[in-house]
């Protein structure tokens, strides 16, 4: 089975920290996606990326941004985390014959 | 970009009853329409999906029917069971690429 694993499942950081959440996936999928996850509005697209080095915006790229140094390995960074990054975060993987896997998800606070 | 609305946002059915979940999309570009679910405490997983080329797809107990022309698509669970209890995502985009969620629906099946 394939497997998206995100480094933390809860965590809790102060307004005004910078915040790296990491995602890894073990099926060699090119593309990586982060989502975040709010009641009444769904999953909405953060960043995503197509191969190694490359990203792309979502639909609310403002206040985050990403890297993808190595193929299994995306990370979320929040420059200066705010009262309303407080959200669930989901990571993504995919390639052209498999679709979307899912991770567990980081619920974060800021406090 | 896509657009998906998800009706209804909370659907409560007795165990045995079928539910039905109903989403539209905008973009005429869309080729691949999955639908997830989503327990408690987990990331959302994959259950059924569709490819526009296709009407309906069956798998056991659920169905998801693609109607191109009216750009819309719906889930149907039958013979409802306690644990298909979850919130449940419909998506609309390419198969390995950009998928645009729903705002969800919290399904409840009362035994």
């Amino acid at each position: 089975d394939v497997k998206v694993t995100q480094s933390s499942r809860y965590l809790v950081k102060r307004t005004g920290e910078k915040v790296f959440l990491e995602c890894v996936q073990d099926m060699d999928h090119e593309n990586m996606f982060w989502y975040r996850q709010d009641p009444g509005l769904g999953l909405r697209l953060i960043y995503f990326s197509y191969d190694v080095k490359m990203k792309e915006k979502g639909d609310i790229p403002e206040g985050y941004s990403v890297s993808r140094e190595k193929k299994e390995r995306f990370s979320l960074i929040l420059e200066s985390a705010s009262t309303n990054q407080t959200s669930m975060y989901l990571c993504a993987s995919s390639s052209s014959s498999y679709g979307y896997t899912f991770g567990s998800g980081t619920r974060l606070t800021v406090v | 970009g896509e657009n998906v609305e998800q009706h209804p946002s909370t659907l409560s059915v007795q165990e045995g009853d079928s539910a039905v979940i109903k989403c539209t999309y905008s973009d005429s570009a869309s080729n691949y329409f999955p639908w997830y679910k989503q327990e408690l405490g987990k990331g959302p997983q994959l259950i059924i999906d569709i490819r526009s080329n296709v009407g309906e797809k069956k798998d056991q107990r659920i169905a998801v029917t693609l109607n191109k022309t009216a750009k819309h698509f719906s889930l149907h669970i039958t013979e409802t069971q306690p644990e298909d209890s979850a919130v449940y995502f419909c998506a609309g985009g390419t198969s390995y690429g950009k998928l645009t969620f729903g705002q969800g629906t919290i399904l409840t099946v009362h035994p």
